[in-house]
């Protein structure tokens, strides 16, 4: 079946710092790639997603390249705020619309 | 902007107590998924629901679990005699243009 597979947290960073969240998938077939972001207490949000292979997702700073060959989508932002401070998953969606999360990567930014 | 809206926000109830938790999905939305989270882990599928029929299901959504759409807004997971590891975040969400839309998620407490 299909897997998502995140770097393992929780990720400590200092405002302004590079962010790095890995992500690999395994699917079958041509599945869309997602992140997605949970701030404390609230659900979860549509951080950005790519369709296609090679497709780069952007939002509020973050990108994301589906990457085919290495079955990636690693989250990227150069230089992240404490405003960050959020849980992140990683997410595949199939044909069906079914959805397969990541464990999901705590990340917490300190002034 | 159109929202998937969640009802109860919270519900605390007994062991044993029949819930039933409440979505509105998008209106113009034809796929419908309940999401699972219990505190501190990864979301997980419960179901899909396609055409007022279940169109996949995963190994959590057993015989206490059912789904419903009673009328043409609301849908509805119902636990039938809830268990404390029936304690969760639960997730509606709704297909359109590609893209799941979340609610803001229903906490369930057994006690």
């Amino acid at each position: 079946g299909d897997s998502v597979t995140q770097m393992e947290g929780p990720v400590t960073l200092s405002e302004e710092a590079f962010l790095t969240i890995n992500c690999t998938y395994t699917a079958t077939g041509y599945p869309s790639l997602f992140w997605y972001v949970q701030y404390p207490g609230e659900g979860l949000q549509l951080l950005l997603k790519a369709t296609k292979a090679d497709d780069k997702g952007s939002n509020k700073g973050f990108e994301a390249t589906y990457r085919k060959e290495t079955t990636s989508f690693h989250l990227e932002k150069g230089s992240v705020q404490v405003s960050d401070s959020a849980v992140y998953f990683c997410a595949l969606e199939d044909n069906a619309g079914k959805s397969t999360f990541g464990d999901g990567t705590t990340l917490t930014v300190k002034p | 902007e159109p929202e998937v809206t969640q009802t109860p926000s919270h519900q605390v109830t007994q062991m044993g107590q029949e819930v039933i938790l409440r979505c509105v999905p998008i209106s113009n939305h034809l796929y419908f998924y309940w999401y699972r989270q219990i505190l501190g882990q990864k979301v997980e599928f419960l179901v899909s629901f396609y055409n007022n029929e279940i169109s996949e299901k995963s190994e959590i959504f057993d015989d206490q679990f059912s789904v419903e759409r009673p009328d043409g807004s609301n849908f509805t997971l119902k636990i039938r005699s809830t268990k404390l590891e029936d304690s969760a975040m639960y997730f509606c969400a709704s297909l359109g243009a590609g893209e799941l839309f979340f609610g803001e998620g229903s906490r369930l407490t057994v006690l």
